[in-house]
């Protein structure tokens, strides 16, 4: 079956200027996670979305929001774009983002975003 | 709070050589899954294992073992007889099952130990 599947996988933006991007989960998978990946911070959890409704959440500015569509295809924003934002920001895809023994998360290969 | 400890930031070894990358972690839930992932330099996570806390059972797969010793909180990975294609970012994680709403779809992750294989 096919994986999870990000686009776009590279990004330039400007400072200042906002970025969308696209995750599409693994067919039958209702939650999806996102990260930012940076070489000072390591990985960091963003937020989970399952049914179109944000459950958990990180640590990080309101800057950074998400949504996720009736499809379970989520999309994560990040407004007013600061050089720190540069990252590879990864979602995974689960079958209900709970912790127990049948579920493990599927990750997608990336968006690697750069912020000049 | 959960915290993941991988304290080797690098390692390097020649081919056929053994290797074990170490993993410490914490946690105040009784109920928890640890997870090891490889990042290839393609950029994505791929699944290696999951162990739940109640299951500590040594586990091998081909050339992969894990040995999971609760009274050390320690994960530890070991790859026998590493191969060049093993060369790549491995990473040590943690989910809750018992923290509710805060646990849901979030994987505490270590920093990563690089390991690069020279043939």
């Amino acid at each position: 079956k096919a994986g999870v599947t990000q686009t776009p996988r590279y990004l330039i933006k400007t400072r200042g200027q906002q970025v969308t991007l696209s995750c599409s989960p693994i067919s039958g998978h209702r939650s999806v996670s996102w990260y930012q990946q940076t070489p000072g911070q390591g990985l960091q959890f963003l937020f989970e979305y399952f049914s179109e409704t944000q459950r958990n959440k990180g640590n990080f500015p309101g800057r950074f929001s998400g949504r996720q569509f009736s499809n379970s295809r989520s999309e994560m924003n990040v407004s007013t774009l600061e050089l720190g934002d540069s990252a590879l920001y990864l979602c995974a895809s689960s079958l209900d983002g709970r912790a127990h023994a049948d579920t493990e998360a599927f990750f997608g290969q990336g968006t690697r975003l750069t912020v000049v | 709070a959960q915290k993941v400890t991988q304290a080797q930031t690098e390692i390097s070894v020649v081919e056929k050589e053994d290797v074990t990358l170490d993993c410490v972690y914490e946690t105040r839930d009784t109920t928890y899954y640890l997870f090891w992932y490889k990042q290839p330099p393609s950029g994505e996570l791929v699944f290696l294992i999951r162990r739940n806390s109640f299951d500590e059972q040594n586990e091998i797969s081909g050339r992969y073992s894990w040995n999971f010793q609760k009274s050390t909180s320690s994960f530890n990975f070991t790859i026998t007889a590493s191969q060049v294609v093993d060369s790549a970012v491995y990473f040590c994680a943690l989910s809750e099952a018992e923290a509710g709403g805060t646990s849901y779809g979030k994987l505490t992750f270590g920093q990563g130990t690089i390991l690069t294989v020279h043939p």
